[in-house]
């Protein structure tokens, strides 16, 4: 069964820092991954997803994130964080490939970014 | 462009009362999902329907009955609610496996 773990359940930066959450994922085979953003109150929004070829993705907002199969880890990445960056971040697993895995959509647990002015 | 609309926004319900919670699509999309998001938790997989005629459970389905009534729109029944059962409930669709999923804006729901 496909899962998602991110460690980090809050995190603290100040503005102008750089960012880093983490995000694990298990599953067999070739996944498909995402970020999602949650402001307060708010649906999610996509910041970023990989399907295949570069490892390396960019998002919206200045956000990238780095695919490494061999440490099984999506981790979401921002050099220089905003005020305005301050939520809740979610990163998401699905079967990847003709695996006909019935598009199941599995998410972690979160990490809550508040940012020091 | 309505997205993904969920109805109700906000709901406060007895225990043991049942209730339907109505989502809908205008995205023409094949899949459909229904999370509950607790906090600390993250979003969990209640059901999901990977196309119109199919409904598999997800991670915590007891509790819960889910209908895909037709391609646009898949409902999450209540039968019987119970406090543990207070949650913000979120509905989201994708075109297919190679695409994102696109929520809604989520129903507070209250069991008292």
């Amino acid at each position: 069964a496909q899962s998602v773990t991110q460690p980090d359940i809050h995190i603290t930066v100040s503005e102008g820092a750089s960012l880093e959450l983490r995000c694990n994922y298990s599953y067999g085979a070739t996944p498909y991954l995402f970020w999602y953003v949650q402001s307060p109150g708010q649906g999610l929004q996509l910041l970023l997803k990989y399907f295949s070829g570069d490892t390396l993705v960019q998002g919206i907002k200045g956000f990238e994130a780095e695919f490494k199969r061999s440490q099984s880890s999506f981790n979401l990445r921002k050099p220089s964080v905003h005020w305005s960056d301050a939520a809740e971040y979610f990163c998401a697993v699905a079967p990847g490939g003709l695996t006909g895995g019935g598009n199941k959509l599995t998410f972690g647990t979160g990490t809550q970014l508040k940012v020091e002015l | 462009n309505a997205g993904v609309t969920q109805t109700p926004k906000f709901q406060v319900l007895k225990t043991g009362q049942s209730m339907t919670l109505q989502c809908a699509q205008d995205m023409n999309h094949n899949s459909m999902y229904w999370y509950r998001q607790d906090p600390g938790m993250g979003l969990r997989l209640i059901y999901y329907s990977a196309s119109e005629g199919t409904t598999d459970k997800g991670e915590v389905p007891n509790g819960y009955n889910v209908s895909r009534l037709n391609k646009r729109e898949f409902s999450l029944r209540l039968e019987s609610a119970a406090p543990s059962q207070t949650s913000v409930y979120f509905c989201a669709s994708r075109r297919g496996s190679t695409t994102e999923a696109f929520f809604g804006q989520g129903t507070r729901l209250t069991v008292v």
